[in-house]
């Protein structure tokens, strides 16, 4: 089954600095990838994800990058604020649109510092 | 729209007991519906798929006869857990497929003395 690898497991980074964390997974037929943001004894909520048509999505602050080839992903946001504090998780499926149960990495904690 | 309910929140059951919870799509209808598990500190992970008018399909290491699924129909689908042990003390979030992306259920939190 798919397997998802998640980087770092916890990021510190000063507020207004950018954060990035990487995700790889192991099945080549997996095209769905979303990026999801947990806090603490909350939902998971979804803040951006990608099919594997497309090699990167902007939204404000968040994007998202895709390499198919290599089989990784990437979220990166720019000018962290206090409030992006909070754990993020990677996924992948094989069927977009949230059909397909998702496979999750093991999730960072991301904590920016005032 | 498209919100996910989940009930209860958080339960509390002697050991050797069973515990149901229900997940449910407010506003839409859902087809396939989708049970996680999350330890404290660590990621969800995929139990089961829930589809409507089927039974359930496990993944692997997840017993079917202790975690009983039924999704009996478009708007809900419900979870059993049978013969709970503290092992079981976990946070069991509910998520359906909707008309962009799955939606996440709050959760519920469940804890065996």
């Amino acid at each position: 089954g798919e397997n998802v690898e998640q980087h770092p497991s916890t990021l510190s980074v000063q507020e207004g600095d950018s954060a990035v964390i990487k995700c790889t997974y192991s099945d080549s037929a997996s095209n769905y990838f979303p990026w999801y943001k947990q806090e603490l004894g909350k939902r998971p909520q979804l803040i951006i994800d990608i099919r594997s048509n497309v090699g990167e999505k902007k939204d404000q602050r968040i994007a998202v990058t895709l390499n198919k080839t290599a089989k990784h992903f990437s979220l990166h946001i720019t000018e962290t604020q206090p409030e992006d504090s909070a754990v993020y998780f990677c996924a992948a499926s094989k069927v977009g649109g949230g059909a397909d149960g998702l496979t999750f990495g093991k999730g960072t904690h991301l904590i920016i510092q005032p | 729209g498209a919100v996910v309910s989940q009930h209860p929140s958080r339960v509390i059951c002697k050991s050797g007991t069973s515990v149901k919870i229900e997940c449910r799509s407010l506003d839409f209808q859902a087809t396939t519906m989708f049970w996680y598990r999350q330890f404290p500190k660590k990621s969800l992970m995929l139990m089961a798929t829930s589809n409507e008018g089927s039974k359930a399909t496990y993944e692997q290491g997840v017993e079917k006869d202790k975690f009983l699924i039924n999704h009996a129909s478009l708007t809900l689908s419900t979870l059993t857990v049978t013969s709970a042990h503290p092992e079981d003390s976990s946070f069991y979030i509910c998520s359906a497929t909707g008309p962009y992306e799955q939606y996440f259920g709050p959760g519920t939190r469940l804890t065996v003395t």
